[in-house]
């Protein structure tokens, strides 16, 4: 069965500076990957994804990630946040089981960002 | 539009209700899926579904049902058996069966006990 680790609950930067929120995942085979945004009350929006190809993924809002195979990883970046960037981030794997495409989510970090 | 509507968005229950909330879709998407949001615990797996009359369970489906009637709608039911409803639930589709994709998610709706 597949996992995901996000190991900082919370995360404070200053705007401007620069961001990287960590996932690990753990999965037998070569994962579907996702990084997911959410505002308050609202639901889940895509940032990026990676499937297969170039490790390193382009997403919106200036957002990029970087699969590392050797270290489980696939950290999100982001060179110079806005205080719109203010959220709950939350990394995902998806596997195919019986058929299904099965995706498990991390537990999340919350993103604030200061003046 | 294209996309996916949750309704109600808020829902007040009383112990020993069942609730159902309500999840549709117009994206023409195959597979439909339930997840529990609580805080610190990201998103569990509530159940699934691939095809019409086709559905498994995930890893938290104790308390709950679903039914998968119409290609768009997949509603999900909170029984009383279920121990601690109280959560933000949230519906998400997948474009095909069979094709690996992102999950599209609906705006939720959040569930509370008195």
């Amino acid at each position: 069965a597949q996992s995901v680790t996000q190991p900082d609950i919370h995360i404070t930067v200053s705007e401007g500076a620069s961001l990287e929120l960590r996932c690990n995942y753990s999965y037998g085979a070569t994962p579907y990957l996702f990084w997911y945004v959410q505002s308050p009350g609202q639901g889940l929006q895509l940032l990026l994804k990676y499937f297969s190809g170039d490790t390193l993924v382009q997403g919106i809002k200036g957002f990029e990630a970087e699969f590392k195979r050797s270290q489980s990883s696939f950290n999100l970046r982001k060179p110079s946040v806005h205080w719109s960037d203010a959220a709950e981030y939350f990394c995902a794997v998806g596997a195919w089981s019986g058929g299904y495409q099965k995706v498990t989510f991390g537990t999340g970090t919350k993103l604030q960002v200061i003046p | 539009d294209g996309g996916i509507t949750q309704s109600p968005k808020y829902l007040f229950r009383k112990e020993g209700q069942n609730v159902t909330l309500s999840c549709e879709q117009n994206l023409n998407h195959d597979a439909m899926y339930w997840y529990r949001q609580d805080p610190g615990q990201g998103l569990r797996l509530i159940y699934y579904s691939q095809i019409v009359n086709d559905f498994q369970k995930g890893d938290i489906a104790e308390g709950y049902s679903v039914s998968r009637e119409k290609k768009e709608s997949f509603p999900l039911t909170v029984t009383s058996a279920q121990k601690n409803p109280t959560a933000f639930y949230l519906c998400a589709t997948l474009p095909g069966r069979g094709v690996t994709g992102e999950l599209f998610f609906g705006e939720g709706s959040r569930l509370t006990v008195l």
